[in-house]
């Protein structure tokens, strides 16, 4: 069982129309919860990192929250752009402590398709 | 350019063939990361250095992987007598310190390799 899951799978929604995914995960204890944003033929860029303690970060039109106790994460998109069409990745980064190493684990991802 | 590349862009082998992929991090980033993403997945894990030191190797499938980073900058990543199922995109990360699990990793457009 994957230790991120994130939903949907896939989006399509119009352009200027906000959206949200969703992480969950089992990594515990971690570090810090990254949201990665990677088009087409690209490699990932990162929008957020938090860390355990925080429980909002914000990024342009990008804002990430965190519930540490629910183990839970949303990535809120305000006014999309056809450019925000692309996968979003939730990445848990595992606690040093525990041996995890530098190891980040990645969700499969979340397809978001903007439309005219 | 200032971010991470990576050489060749695609590559297509016929099973059985050795390949060898590369890496050029951000110059000074002491951190280095190899992923596999399989089409429609997640990157996962396969190596991380520590300048030149390969510090995690746990990630690789099998003895057919080799990566190597001689002077602490340029990585080679080597795939040798080449399956089917080694097909996907891999890609090169790298973080500017250590800590590559807080610190933000940076990553390459990646190499999509094809075995026939």
């Amino acid at each position: 069982k994957n230790q991120v899951e994130q939903s949907p799978q896939s989006l399509i929604i119009l352009e200027g129309k906000n959206c949200t995914l969703q992480c969950n995960y089992t990594v515990s204890p971690f570090s810090n919860l990254r949201w990665y944003k990677q088009d087409t033929g690209r490699g990932p860029v990162s929008l957020t990192i938090m860390t355990f303690s925080e429980n909002t970060k914000s990024n342009g039109r990008y804002t990430a929250t965190l519930d540490a106790d629910t183990k839970q994460s949303s990535l809120h998109i305000t006014a999309s752009q056809l450019s925000d069409s692309a996968s979003y990745i939730c990445v848990v980064s595992p606690s040093p402590f525990t041996g995890g190493g530098n190891k980040l684990t990645f969700g499969t991802g979340t397809q978001l398709k903007v439309e005219l | 350019g200032a971010g991470v590349s990576q050489s060749p862009r695609y590559k297509v082998a016929k099973r059985g063939q050795d390949v060898a992929l590369r890496c050029d991090p951000i110059s000074g980033h002491v951190s280095l990361f190899w992923y596999q993403q399989a089409l429609g997945q997640g990157p996962e894990f396969l190596t991380y250095f520590q300048n030149e030191a390969q510090l995690d190797k746990s990630g690789l499938p099998s003895d057919r992987f080799f990566a190597e980073r001689p002077e602490g900058s340029v990585s080679t990543l080597k795939i040798q007598r080449t399956q089917q199922e080694d097909s996907a995109v891999y890609l090169c990360a790298s973080s500017q310190s250590q800590r590559g699990n807080i610190d933000e990793q940076f990553f390459g457009p990646g190499t999509r390799l094809t075995v026939l």
